[in-house]
């Protein structure tokens, strides 16, 4: 199976900072990622689909990048609204998930 | 529009079985995979398979070979998980999604003696 490691776990931020979440793959998934964030009590909701297209009607602050095994999530200006947890999913094989990273304002 | 609607939460014992339903309506049935996916409370998302609705043949995840169990009423747009032979681990949210990010609101199985 191909693991996915998702850092930080945890990350505090203020409102308006750039941030940025990392995901690394055990081994190459050729930009078959998507991202998905997900709030309290809530389904996940897809934001970013093959690496770096957004998904319609997510905010253009959010965009991603990446190939080969590292892949990363930037929000551009972090707005109250996007404290949540964020999974990263490979589907280039055997699709699994990494464990999140929890996004706080400070 | 399209919508996923599953059924509510179950309280089981272990070594029982249970049953949840994922009713889709908006779509043609047969267009698109049945996903389900586990999220154990506190936990992150594990992609348990999927089963063709077209054909019916699932297809499991490594760790759900074993006990779980796809199928299909497609007179009935519905897609089924059910789960054997219930431990605590089992106690999860279950989700049923299609592509295009279209989720059920979950289930709730608490499995407790």
């Amino acid at each position: 199976d191909i693991q996915m490691t998702q850092s930080p776990s945890l990350l505090s931020a203020s409102v308006g900072d750039r941030v940025t979440l990392n995901c690394k793959a055990s081994q190459n998934i050729n930009k078959n990622l998507n991202w998905y964030q997900q709030k309290l009590g809530e389904a996940p909701k897809l934001l970013i689909y093959y690496t770096n297209n957004l998904q319609t009607g997510i905010p253009s602050r959010f965009s991603g990048s990446g190939s080969g095994t590292d892949y990363t999530l930037t929000i551009s200006s972090l707005q109250p609204e996007d404290v949540a947890t964020y999974f990263c999913f490979q589907y280039n094989s055997g699709p699994t998930f990494g464990a999140g990273t929890k996004l706080e304002l400070k | 529009q399209i919508q996923l609607v599953q059924s509510g939460p179950e309280l089981k014992k272990p070594g029982e079985s249970v049953k949840i339903s994922c009713k889709a309506s908006g779509y043609t049935f047969t267009d698109y995979a049945m996903n389900w996916v586990k999220q154990a409370p506190g936990n992150g998302l594990k992609w348990m398979g999927w089963i063709n609705t077209q054909t019916g043949k699932p297809t499991y995840a490594d760790d759900f070979k074993q006990r779980f169990v796809f199928s299909l009423e497609t007179s009935a747009s519905t897609a089924y998980l059910q789960i054997n032979n219930l431990n605590i681990e089992d106690t999860a949210t279950y989700f049923c999604t299609i592509p295009g990010d279209y989720w059920g609101q979950g289930v709730m199985v608490t499995v407790s003696s």
